[in-house]
């Protein structure tokens, strides 16, 4: 079974407008950690927004936001005022605490995001 | 600042051949990864590393081998190259902790001809 799970293949959404990508995920750890990534057409992967399973707060940085909801397992990124810059592939990842696969992530297979004027 | 360095950005090279990979960090990282990422299928995981000359492998190390002599060094390997490893490959490193993210090299597209 897939841990990370990104149901929307894409999105569009007009630029100054908030977004929401989806991410569900599978774990029976209680003790994980919860990422997104963005990855642009030039390739590069850069680090949006972390989530730990024990944050009690929504994690937010900047124009970006984690809804966080431990019960239903999911873990939606928030892009509020979306620019023209904002369009490229997004990855949710999780990092589970187990002993052999200590720092590992699976990634979802990722939602192409693109903004619009 | 934060830098992981692969040694090409785009390679080619021919059904046979033996090719190296190299990734490079500065942070002092343990862990160090090789993903592969093809279109649909996200990144999945070849191998990992840990500590200098560990490794572990990850969920499709199928064709591949790993070295890690150098504790910023991880190359990746593959021991006789086939069309169906043409694909976009990331390096990337992260410290142990749970809540630090990996970070990612700018990928090497490879081909296989």
């Amino acid at each position: 079974a897939q841990k990370i799970t990104q149901t929307q293949p894409g999105m569009f959404v007009q630029e100054k407008e908030a977004v929401t990508l989806d991410c569900t995920y599978d774990t029976s750890d209680q003790s994980y950690g919860l990422f997104w990534y963005k990855q642009p057409s030039s390739g590069e992967m850069i680090f949006l927004i972390y989530q730990g399973s024990y944050d009690e707060q929504n994690a937010t940085e900047g124009r970006y936001s984690l809804n966080f909801q431990k019960a239903r397992k999911s873990a939606n990124l928030v892009i509020s005022a979306s620019q023209l810059g904002d369009s490229a592939m997004y990855f949710c990842a999780m990092r589970e605490r187990r002993g052999s696969t200590l720092g590992r992530l699976y990634f979802g297979r990722g939602t192409q995001l693109t903004v619009w004027p | 600042d934060v830098k992981v360095t692969q040694s090409s950005r785009y390679l080619v090279k021919r059904t046979g051949e033996k090719v190296f990979l190299e990734c490079v960090q500065d942070m002092d990282h343990e862990n160090m990864f090789w993903y592969r990422q093809d279109p649909g299928l996200g990144l999945r995981l070849i191998y990992f590393s840990y500590d200098v000359k560990m490794k572990e492998k990850g969920d499709i190390p199928e064709g591949y081998s790993v070295s890690r002599e150098k504790k910023e060094r991880f190359s990746l390997i593959l021991e006789s190259a086939s069309t169906n490893q043409t694909s976009m490959y990331l390096c990337a490193s992260s410290l142990t902790e749970n809540n630090q993210p990996q970070h990612f090299g700018d990928g090497t597209r490879l081909s296989i001809l």
